[in-house]
């Protein structure tokens, strides 16, 4: 079993659609949870990051982390085709620094149609 | 969060021979962190390098096949030695963010092993 589990899909929204990207992991130390966006052919690019449980929101983007349940979301709101990319979700037990190793999902491929 | 730029963006290389990743940051960083993505797979460490120290490897890899140089807290090299299809991969650049509670990473090289 990996340590982080995410479906790959691709799923496919039209525009304007609220999309859910979720993860499930097996590691209960993992505290810090990230999301990155990964544009074709481009390294992946920070969007959100939590630390704990909890919600955190940022414009369109909400990130959700339920760690009784061992569950991660993220949410777009008001989705646009420019944000077709994909979505990989990385967590760690620690930030400090020499200790900090993160561990991703697969990604899930998101295409949002005009 | 820091600038990355890595070289090469991609390459073909002939299987036997060796290829090295330059990763130049725009900003003094204690922690580089060098990882592969495969087709399909998620993203994985290779490595930690730490300006002034031998790079601590992950489970895997090994430094006689992938040798990492760090001579200031700028830069880095990866060399992926006697490279075969298998090799044919992205190698990301990353580095820790400014408030130390994530990493950013580079554009990626992206290697094919024909």
């Amino acid at each position: 079993q990996k340590e982080v589990e995410q479906d790959p899909g691709p799923l496919s929204v039209p525009e304007g659609a609220i999309v859910s990207l979720n993860c499930t992991y097996s590691n209960s130390a993992f505290q810090y949870f990230m999301w990155y966006r990964q544009y074709s052919r481009k390294g992946p690019e920070l969007l959100m990051y939590t630390y704990s449980s909890g919600n955190k929101e940022d414009g369109r983007f909400t990130a959700q982390v339920d760690k009784s349940s061992k569950y991660i979301s993220l949410f777009i709101r008001d989705s646009q085709p420019s944000d077709s990319a994909t979505y990989l979700c990385a967590m760690t037990p620690s930030m400090n620094t020499g200790f900090q190793k993160l561990v991703f999902g697969t990604g899930t491929r998101l295409l949002v149609s005009p | 969060s820091a600038v990355i730029s890595q070289k090469p963006s991609r390459d073909i290389c002939q299987r036997g021979t060796s290829l090295t990743i330059q990763c130049q940051v725009d900003s003094q960083v204690t922690m580089m962190f060098w990882y592969r993505q495969q087709p399909g797979q998620s993203l994985t460490l290779i490595a930690t390098a730490n300006q002034g120290s031998e790079a601590t490897y992950e489970s895997g890899f090994v430094i006689d096949k992938f040798p990492i140089s760090r001579p200031n807290l700028t830069f880095s090299t990866l060399t992926v030695s006697n490279m075969s299809p298998e090799d044919s991969s992205i190698y990301l650049c990353s580095v820790d963010g400014p408030s130390g509670n994530t990493i950013y990473f580079g554009e990626g090289s992206w290697l094919t092993v024909v």
